[in-house]
């Protein structure tokens, strides 16, 4: 069965800082998508990044990219220039074509002003 | 609202009672998940449909779980004999058909927070 595995609860990061949050996947399949979803207080579930199995190239958008390692089962966002508004809780996800997804614990990422 | 929306937003429920939680997707989506997020955790599956029918049920926890989208549009999840421990807050999603190489972003809505006391 696949898992997912976030080892860090919190993280603090001070603002305009750089961030890493880790994650680590279990799969037997070679073509999937992982995902870092982010969960403010509203509930209301944001897909952050997406990044396909298949490419090898590491997905960006604006602030936020990932490292993607296939070999390693590893991936983890980085956010750069952290902003006040991007305190929430972040949900690596794993997901096998149009299956369910499969989210990690989650961590609950704070912004230092 | 072009959003998914869910009803109520909070439930408030005394042990041993019945709920229906509702999932208004995204129009035209055929795709609708259920979700259920317990408190410090991420979301875990439930149930996925692919228009009226359910195409995967593995994640219903038990025989007091069940839902329903007879239209293929709005979807009720429904919970029997409640207990304490299905306190937590459910997350519908909806996705459209088609997409490219087989992936469909699914949407998420506001999500139902139930207490049971």
């Amino acid at each position: 069965a696949q898992t997912v595995t976030q080892s860090q609860p919190e993280m603090s990061v001070q603002e305009a800082e750089t961030v890493t949050l880790s994650c680590t996947y279990d799969t037997s399949e070679s073509d999937y998508y992982l995902f870092w979803y982010k969960q403010p207080p509203s509930r209301q579930m944001i897909l952050v990044i997406r990044q396909e199995a298949y490419k090898q190239q590491n997905a960006t958008e604006n602030r936020f990219s990932v490292n993607f390692q296939k070999a390693a089962k590893s991936f983890s966002l980085k956010i750069s220039d952290s902003q006040l508004g991007d305190a929430a809780m972040y949900f690596c996800a794993y997901r096998k074509g149009d299956d369910k997804i499969i989210f990690g614990k989650g961590t609950r990422l704070h912004i230092l002003p | 609202g072009a959003g998914v929306s869910q009803t109520p937003s909070n439930k408030v429920t005394e042990k041993g009672k019945y709920v229906e939680l509702r999932c208004d997707p995204i129009s035209g989506h055929t795709a609708l998940y259920w979700y259920r997020q317990s408190l410090g955790q991420g979301p875990e599956f439930l149930i996925y449909f692919q228009g009226t029918g359910a195409a995967d049920d593995s994640g219903l926890p038990n025989d007091r779980f069940f839902a329903v989208r007879p239209e293929g549009s709005v979807s009720t999840l429904k919970i029997q004999r409640t207990e304490r421990g299905d306190s937590a807050v459910y997350l519908c999603a909806s996705s459209p058909p088609g997409g490219l190489a087989g992936y469909n972003e699914q949407f998420f809505g506001p999500g139902t927070r139930l207490t049971v006391l």
